[in-house]
């Protein structure tokens, strides 16, 4: 079957660095997602990883091992703003979308 | 501003009534998607539609309908609610065939008593 882990909940501290691992065992495998999405909120699109290696996108950077399939989203410069679900989604190989149940970040001051 | 819109926002419905929640984008997206989110299970695909005139079947399609007229409408229907089926709904949309963003809506929260 097909199969999305990250972990439910985190926290960290304003000014800090955090990172939000993705495990995935999937059928085919056409990239992967990360979006944020605010309490009560549509998620919102974060980055996306088709090739091996580090995309960086300002504060928030993604990084992806398809040979394990793994992930992660890193955070710098942590932000009160940055209190979120990050939802972690792999496209298979019929171009759907497979979730990960999302993890909660908590920042504190 | 360009996106998708939803309505209603939220919904209390009595069990065993029919509803339809409207789905509605001006992006000229070909595909769009309606999911479901519940606590601890993340978004599940209901159906979807690849472009006008088709739609399939996702992991949790049943007690469910969707049509798709036209390429800016894609409504979702209960033809009989259940309290399972108390969430809140996400439409979305993205371009087809290639691994690209989805744009979602701003969610309709359902409570079915």
């Amino acid at each position: 079957g097909q199969n999305i882990d990250q972990p439910t909940e985190m926290t960290a501290t304003e000014g800090a660095i955090v990172q939000i691992n993705c495990t995935y065992q999937t059928s085919g495998f056409n990239g992967l997602f990360w979006y944020q999405q605010h309490a009560g909120e549509a998620p919102t699109f974060l980055s996306y990883n088709v090739l091996d290696g580090l995309e960086e996108k300002g504060r928030f950077s993604s990084f992806l091992s398809r040979s394990k399939g793994y992930s992660y989203l890193l955070l710098k410069e942590l932000q009160m703003k940055d209190s979120a679900s990050y939802l972690c989604a792999v496209m298979d190989s019929n171009y759907q979308l497979i979730w990960g149940a999302g993890t909660k970040l908590i920042i504190k001051p | 501003i360009a996106g998708i819109t939803q309505a209603p926002t939220s919904q209390i419905l009595a069990a065993g009534r029919r509803m339809t929640l409207r789905c509605t984008q001006d992006m000229r997206h070909n595909a769009m998607y309606w999911y479901r989110q519940d606590l601890g299970l993340g978004l599940r695909l209901i159906h979807y539609s690849n472009t006008a005139g088709t739609t399939g079947k996702g992991e949790v399609p049943d007690g469910y309908s969707v049509s798709r007229a036209n390429t800016d409408d894609f409504p979702l229907t209960l033809a009989s609610a259940v309290p399972s089926q108390t969430s809140v709904y996400f439409c979305a949309s993205s371009e087809t065939g290639s691994p690209t963003e989805a744009f979602f809506g701003q969610g309709t929260r359902l409570t079915v008593v």
